[in-house]
């Protein structure tokens, strides 16, 4: 069964600072992975999906990398801004996951003015 | 606009009352899915539906139903709600050759007293 882990589970920052936020997965061999934006009682918003063939994706000030044969993908935000103070998910979609998203339970940000 | 819809957004309810969440795509997706997401658990999928009338079992289905008669609708039924119960869900949507692609409504937060 894939484990999807992220560290850490909050943090803050000030504004202005680059923003790294982990993700690890057990299985690697997956479809793909994807970070999401999540604001409080809201819904989901996708912001970046990388192919299992893809180093990274890019769009914007946000950049997402992913390393398979380690199980890791990292999302960078550049130049954080309070707009950015959400919590960001990353799931990953596995072959025999019936298009089942494995979630890991998120990084809690907030950008300090 | 290409949208996954759910109502109702929030619902206050007693034990053993019967309700119905309701979500519709209008995107003619194949597959669709319903996820609960509690607090340090994350998003867990409940139940899922490959197409019209095809509906099968996710991670966390014990005391839900779905039905999916109509290839736009997925409704998630809570023939008695208990209080464990109470969390926020999500429906999500995709095209069959493109599972990643998952569009997620704007979520429904349900109390259970």
């Amino acid at each position: 069964k894939q484990e999807v882990t992220q560290i850490p589970a909050a943090l803050s920052v000030p504004e202005g600072e680059n923003l790294v936020l982990n993700c690890s997965f057990t299985d690697s061999a997956i479809y793909n992975l994807q970070w999401f934006r999540q604001d409080p009682g809201k819904g989901l918003t996708s912001l970046l999906l990388i192919q299992s063939s893809q180093r990274e994706q890019t769009s914007g000030r946000l950049n997402a990398s992913l390393d398979k044969s380690s199980g890791r993908s990292t999302l960078y935000i550049a130049a954080s801004q309070p707009g950015d103070s959400a919590t960001y998910l990353c799931a990953v979609s596995s072959p025999w996951g019936n298009n089942r998203l494995a979630f890991g339970k998120g990084n809690q940000v907030v950008v300090i003015p | 606009e290409a949208q996954v819809t759910q109502n109702p957004r929030y619902l206050i309810t007693v034990t053993g009352k019967k309700l119905t969440v309701t979500c519709s795509q209008n995107m003619n997706h194949e597959y669709m899915s319903w996820y609960r997401q509690d607090p340090g658990l994350g998003l867990r999928q409940i139940y899922y539906s490959m197409n019209v009338e095809v509906t099968d079992k996710g991670d966390v289905p014990e005391g839900y139903k779905v039905s999916r008669k109509e290839k736009r609708n997925f409704p998630l039924i809570l023939e008695s709600p208990s209080p464990n119960q109470t969390s926020l869900y999500f429906c999500a949507s995709s095209l069959q050759d493109k599972p990643y692609e998952q569009y997620f409504g704007p979520g429904t937060r349900l109390t259970v007293t």
